[in-house]
């Protein structure tokens, strides 16, 4: 079974500067997706950057960008210039490519912005 | 609508009552997700549809849960006998496709 690990429940950044969350997951496909979602307190989860197992270049989004390091299973997220707006739950999520299989998610890290 | 809709918002309820969550997905969106979030935890998967039939259930926790999408669009998440521990935000997610699901605000379902 697919399983994704975050190991930062808590994290902090002061506004204007960068910060990256972590993220490890376990599969044994060669072919998936993997995601960052954003969860602020209205409770919907908000898509913000997305890779393709398949692509060697790392995502970017403006001031997000992604670390995607397929053979150590490590798909870390950087948040440039950071803003107040930012601060929310993130969750690192898995998708096997192909048809509508659903997300496997993390257990999330609580990104607080401090100004 | 634009986004996907969740009704109630919020719902209280008492041990042993049963429970019936809404889901309207984006139109036209064929795959419909349903995930259950506790306190301080991600998303876990429960049931998804492609169209009417539910493609997977293998996360539905127990029989006091069952899930119908009859037309293909509005999705009810129902719970019998309802126990405090099903309390949790039921989250409700479609996808057009191959690609990103699109996620309600979910239902904070409170059992007392």
């Amino acid at each position: 079974a697919q399983t994704v690990t975050q190991s930062q429940p808590e994290m902090s950044v002061q506004e204007a500067e960068t910060v990256t969350l972590s993220c490890t997951y376990d599969t044994s496909e060669s072919d998936y997706y993997l995601f960052w979602y954003k969860q602020p307190p209205s409770r919907q989860m908000i898509l913000v950057i997305r890779q393709e197992a398949y692509k060697q270049q790392n995502a970017t989004e403006n001031r997000f960008s992604v670390n995607f390091q397929k053979a150590a299973k490590s798909f870390s997220l950087k948040i440039s210039d950071s803003q107040l707006g930012d601060a929310a739950m993130y969750f690192c999520a898995y998708r096997i490519y192909g048809g509508n299989t659903p997300l496997v998610f993390g257990k999330g890290t609580r990104l607080s912005v401090i100004a | 609508g634009a986004g996907v809709s969740q009704t109630p918002s919020n719902k209280v309820t008492e041990k042993g009552k049963y429970v019936e969550l809404r889901c309207d997905p984006i139109s036209g969106h064929t795959a419909l997700y349903w995930y259950r979030q506790s306190l301080g935890q991600g998303p876990e998967f429960l049931i998804y549809f492609q169209g009417t039939g539910a493609a997977d259930d293998s996360g539905l926790p127990n029989d006091r849960f069952f899930a119908v999408r009859p037309e293909g669009s509005v999705s009810t998440l129902k719970i019998q006998r309802t126990e405090r521990g099903d309390s949790a935000v039921y989250l409700c997610a479609s996808s057009p496709g191959i690609g990103k699901l699109f996620f309600g605000s979910g239902t904070q379902l409170s059992v007392l």
